[in-house]
């Protein structure tokens, strides 16, 4: 089945600790999107890519890094930069256009403990 | 940025229709107006979009108003798996990354 993928679903990390969530799509599209979503809030852009080997940053990209080496995949890691990575963060993917329509994975949930 | 806003949540019965608002009087002229829906602890899944023109699809309806500055989604006939926040969201056209601008959306709570 085509779709996006998220893994792995619930992430625990220890403080001082970088971790990697990884998203990959088998869906052919050019865009790919890191979102963090905090309880009872609405989402908000941590990078977005709209081809390989090339990333921007969103609006909250401070302590967050990526890669685009491969159209498929996407992988976001929280460093320890991050000061409150707890969080539930949401990949998403779609074609380049304002019409597009954005298809998201089931999202990763990470713990710092 | 364009903004919308949103009730905080709404409650309808199952088997009604339900009409959920979105207010968006900032909207330019070329930004598109996307509804997105979300369950507990999932992504968020597509419903609809559209531009200055109503739309129908399988799953939804939506009413633009002439102006532009407002919108509704239309469920015609609301089922316990339609109880998810709905995020009405425009697309923006003046960053070039084309991001959904995201606000809080409305919460549905179906009631049998």
């Amino acid at each position: 089945d085509g779709g996006i993928t998220q893994s792995p679903k619930y992430l625990f990390r220890k403080e001082g600790q970088n971790v990697t969530l990884s998203c990959e799509q088998n869906l052919n599209h050019d865009a790919m999107y890191w979102y963090r979503q905090d309880p009872g809030q609405g989402l908000r852009l941590i990078y977005y890519s709209q081809i390989v080997n090339d990333f921007q940053k969103g609006d909250i990209a401070e302590g967050y890094s990526v890669s685009r080496e491969k159209k498929e995949s996407f992988p976001l890691t929280v460093t320890s930069a991050q000061k409150n990575p707890t969080a539930f963060y949401l990949c998403a993917s779609s074609i380049v256009g304002l019409n597009a329509e954005a298809f998201f994975g089931q999202g990763t949930r990470l713990t710092v403990v | 940025d364009a903004k919308t806003t949103q009730p905080n949540s709404m409650e309808s019965n199952e088997e009604e229709p339900v009409h959920l608002p979105c207010n968006h009087s900032t909207i330019s002229g070329t930004d598109y107006i996307h509804w997105y829906r979300q369950l507990p602890s999932q992504g968020p899944e597509y419903v609809i979009h559209g531009l200055t023109s109503n739309v129908n699809n399988r799953m939804a309806s939506l009413a633009i108003a002439e102006d532009r500055k407002s919108s509704t989604l239309i469920l015609h006939r609301a089922t316990l798996r339609d109880a998810a926040v709905y995020y009405c969201i425009l697309r923006d056209v003046e960053h070039s990354n084309y991001q959904l601008i995201w606000g809080a959306g409305t919460k549905l709570i179906i009631k049998p």
